[in-house]
């Protein structure tokens, strides 16, 4: 099957510090990749959309200069986590969907965030 | 507004079956997926349903009544390692993915 990746897979950071988290596809090209943030004992809750070569499209209450993405090329998309706090401290998940195929999303392994 | 609910908690007997229930209300419907999410990790397909009725896959089975905004989870014969949440998620008109909260599976020898 298809398979994402995410980098790294745990980060501790200092409050007030960037963070950056890769997403890639290592076997297809996804067109349109999602982001989403897990806090404990919670459901997943998409932050943003992205879609190869534009603008991501983020959800409401998701603060789009607070968490940056881009998704320069068809394998990989980035989230940067800037000026992040404590609070920020979550799991954070990307899923890629492959061109035509609506209907699937495959899931990376996730990115533990602790800040401190 | 797009609601799933799905029971917070269950507790089942190793080797025994247990049903879980997903209901929804949502803009569209593109069908209905069933993720298992074992403590900090990923979710993993489980099934995906977008025709009425029950699909059978090994231990696991998966049901839909679009009409209801109904769908269950069927875990047979379970073991140890099925402990874990077991998220309801339903792609809307928008193909985007509406996500329930999960149910927290426990099994117990």
């Amino acid at each position: 099957g298809a398979v994402v990746s995410q980098h790294p897979s745990r980060v501790i950071c200092k409050s007030g510090t960037s963070v950056k988290i890769e997403c890639r596809s290592l076997d297809f090209q996804a067109t349109t990749m999602f982001w989403y943030r897990q806090f404990p004992k919670q459901s997943l809750m998409l932050m943003a959309t992205s879609n190869e070569g534009s603008k991501a499209t983020y959800e409401q209450g998701v603060e789009k200069d607070k968490f940056l993405i881009n998704h320069a090329s068809l394998t990989l998309s980035t989230l940067t986590v800037t000026s992040a706090h404590p609070e920020d401290s979550s799991f954070y998940i990307c899923s890629a969907r492959e061109g035509g195929q609506l209907e699937t999303q495959y899931f990376g392994p996730g990115t533990r965030l602790l800040v401190l | 507004g797009q609601n799933i609910d799905q029971p917070t908690e269950m507790t089942a007997t190793e080797g025994a079956i247990v049903q879980i229930n997903c209901t929804y209300q949502t803009s569209g419907f593109n069908g209905l997926f069933w993720y298992q999410q074992h403590a900090g990790e990923a979710p993993t397909f489980l099934s995906y349903n977008v025709l009425d009725g029950l699909e059978e896959k090994g231990r696991f089975s998966s049901f839909l009544s679009r009409s209801k905004g109904y769908s269950y989870l069927l875990l047979k014969e379970l073991q140890m390692k099925d402990s874990a949440s077991y998220l309801c998620a339903v792609m809307d008109s928008n193909y985007q993915l509406i996500w329930g909260a999960g149910t927290k599976l426990i099994i117990k020898p």
